[in-house]
C-alpha cells in the first residue's frame, strides 16, 4: 500500500552542524520524491526533489539521497542555521498518480 | 515571486454549517489541489482538479466536499455540512503541469475549527 514514513519525529542539532533527516517508503512503484519544509503557521515549502532513476541530487546546502534497494530517502542539510528550524516532510508520487503522499514529518530544532 | 494565496486564514464554524475555503493559485498554473493536515498529523491529499474537472480524489473527499473554479482566478473547496473531524489545516496547491517532476506550490493554509 501507500506508505511514506519517517524514522525520527524530532531531531536537535547544533547551529553549524550538518543534519540528516530520514524517510522510509514502502511503495516500489514510487517515481518521484520530494522534501518539503513547513515552518510554523505556513504551508509546505518545496526544498528539493529526486526522481527514482537517480540516487543523489544536490541543491544549495541540501542533498537528497535515494536508496531504492532499501526504500530509503534522506535529506542532508549542511551547516544548519536557525532558519532551518521547521518540520520536514518527505513526499512521494506513485507512478501514474497525481497526488503527493506525505510522510509523518520530522521536527528539526537548531540549537545556538 | 508568485505564490498561492488562501482566504480566510482562520475559520470557526458550528457543526453542520457549510464552509467555503478560497484559494488563488499561481496565475499560469493549470492544475490545482487541496490537501488537509489534522493537527500534529501528516498532510493528506484530498483532490486534484484540472480543466474544470476533478482528476483524482481520496477517500476523505466524500459527498460532503466539492470543488469549483468559479472564475479565472479562484479555486474553492466547499464542505456542505461540517463535522467535528473536519477541523484541520486546509492547504491549496497548484502546479503548472501534471507531469512527473512538476513542483506543487502550496498556499499558507486555512485553519478550520468546527465546534
Amino acid at each position: 500500500g501507500e506508505s511514506v514514513g519517517l524514522h525520527l519525529p524530532t531531531l536537535s542539532v547544533q547551529e553549524g552542524d550538518n543534519s540528516i533527516i530520514n524517510c522510509a517508503y514502502s511503495n516500489s512503484a514510487s517515481d518521484y520524491f520530494i522534501w518539503y519544509k513547513q515552518e510554523s503557521g505556513k504551508g509546505p515549502q518545496f526544498i528539493i526533489d529526486i526522481r527514482s532513476n537517480m540516487d543523489k541530487r544536490q541543491g544549495q546546502r541540501v542533498t537528497v539521497l535515494l536508496n531504492k534497494t532499501v526504500k530509503h530517502l534522506s535529506l542532508q542539510i549542511a551547516a544548519t542555521q536557525p532558519g532551518d528550524s521547521a518540520v520536514y516532510f518527505c513526499a512521494e508520487i506513485i507512478q501514474g498518480a497525481q497526488k503527493l503522499v506525505f510522510g509523518q514529518g520530522t521536527r528539526l530544532t537548531i540549537n545556538p | 515571486e508568485p505564490e498561492v494565496t488562501q482566504t480566510p486564514s482562520h475559520q470557526v464554524t458550528q457543526m453542520g454549517q457549510e464552509v467555503i475555503l478560497r484559494c488563488v493559485p499561481i496565475s499560469n498554473h493549470l492544475y490545482f489541489y487541496w490537501y488537509r493536515q489534522i493537527l500534529g498529523q501528516k498532510v493528506e491529499f484530498l483532490v486534484s482538479f484540472y480543466n474544470n474537472e476533478i482528476s483524482e480524489k481520496s477517500e476523505i473527499f466524500d459527498d460532503q466536499f466539492s470543488v469549483e473554479r468559479p472564475d479565472g482566478s479562484n479555486f474553492t473547496l466547499k464542505i456542505r455540512s461540517t463535522k467535528l473531524e473536519d477541523s484541520a489545516m486546509y492547504f491549496c496547491a497548484s502546479s503548472e503541469m501534471m507531469v512527473l517532476g512538476e513542483t506543487q506550490y502550496f498556499g499558507p493554509g486555512t485553519r478550520l475549527l468546527v465546534l
